[in-house]
C-alpha cells in the first residue's frame, strides 16, 4: 500500500502570491497516477489535476501539476481569494486508492 | 452536465445498516471505475471501495472488507453501498466519485451517523 505525505500541513499566503504544495510517495506510482482534489470549506471535493499534470476540465490554468515517481508537486500562480482551500493528492495506481492528508492554504 | 448525488445517509444505531445511493447522470457511467470515500468532519479523505465498470471486480479497504459491499446497476446508472455492522467510527460523509481519468467527478457527499 502506498502512504501519501504531503507538505507542508498548512500554508499562510496572501491574494496574488503563489503556493507550491508538495506531496511525496512511500514507493513509485506507476504512469503518473497521481491526482490532486480541492476542498473548499462545507463542500465537496472537486478534481483539479489527475496524471500528475492535466487539469481537470474547466479548471483555471492558474493550477498546475508536476513531477514523476514519488515527488509531486502542485501550483497556483496568483492565488485568488476562492482558492484558499484544503488540498489532497491521491493515487490512483490500481485498486486500494490512497489520498494525502491535506494541505490546508489560508490567508 | 455531470451530476452524482448521494442520498441514504442518516442516523443509525451500532450494529444496523444502511444502504446509500448515488444516482449519476451526463457521463457514461458504465465506462466508469466508480468508489466510495468517506469524510469524517473536520478530518481528511479516506478511500473504502471501489467497482470495476462492469462490476464483476470490487475492492475494499481492510477498515471496511466483510462489512461494506459496493454494487452497481449500469441500466439504472446507480452505484450502491449497503454497510452492515456499523460502529461509532463510521459516523461520516460518504462521497462517490467517478474515474479519476475519465473526469474524477464527486457527489455532494451525505451523512452517516452512527449513535445510540
Amino acid at each position: 500500500e502506498i502512504v501519501l505525505t504531503q507538505s507542508p500541513d498548512t500554508l499562510s499566503l496572501s491574494p496574488g502570491e503563489r503556493a507550491t504544495l508538495s506531496c511525496r510517495a512511500s514507493q513509485i506510482i506507476n504512469n503518473n497516477q497521481l491526482a490532486w482534489h480541492q476542498q473548499r470549506p462545507g463542500q465537496a471535493p472537486r478534481l483539479l489535476i489527475f496524471g500528475s499534470s492535466n487539469r481537470a476540465s474547466g479548471i483555471p490554468d492558474r493550477f498546475s501539476g508536476s513531477g514523476s515517481g514519488t515527488d509531486f508537486t502542485l501550483t497556483i500562480n496568483g492565488l485568488e481569494p476562492e482558492d484558499f482551500a484544503v488540498y489532497y493528492c491521491q493515487e490512483y495506481d490500481g485498486s486500494f486508492l490512497t489520498f494525502g492528508p491535506g494541505t490546508k492554504v489560508d490567508i | 452536465e455531470v451530476q452524482l448525488v448521494e442520498s441514504g445517509g442518516g442516523l443509525v444505531q451500532p450494529g444496523g445498516s444502511l444502504r446509500l445511493s448515488c444516482a449519476t447522470s451526463g457521463f457514461t457511467f458504465s465506462s466508469n471505475w466508480m468508489h466510495w470515500v468517506r469524510q469524517v468532519p473536520g478530518k481528511g479523505l479516506v478511500w473504502l471501495c471501489d467497482i470495476t465498470p462492469d462490476g464483476s471486480r470490487t475492492a475494499y479497504a481492510d477498515f471496511v472488507k466483510g462489512r461494506f459491499t459496493i454494487s452497481r446497476d449500469n441500466v439504472k446508472n446507480m452505484l450502491y453501498l449497503e454497510m452492515n455492522s456499523l460502529r461509532d467510527d463510521d459516523t461520516a460523509v460518504y462521497y462517490c466519485e467517478s474515474q479519476i481519468s475519465r473526469g474524477g467527478h464527486w457527489g455532494q457527499g451525505t451523512l452517516v451517523t452512527v449513535s445510540s
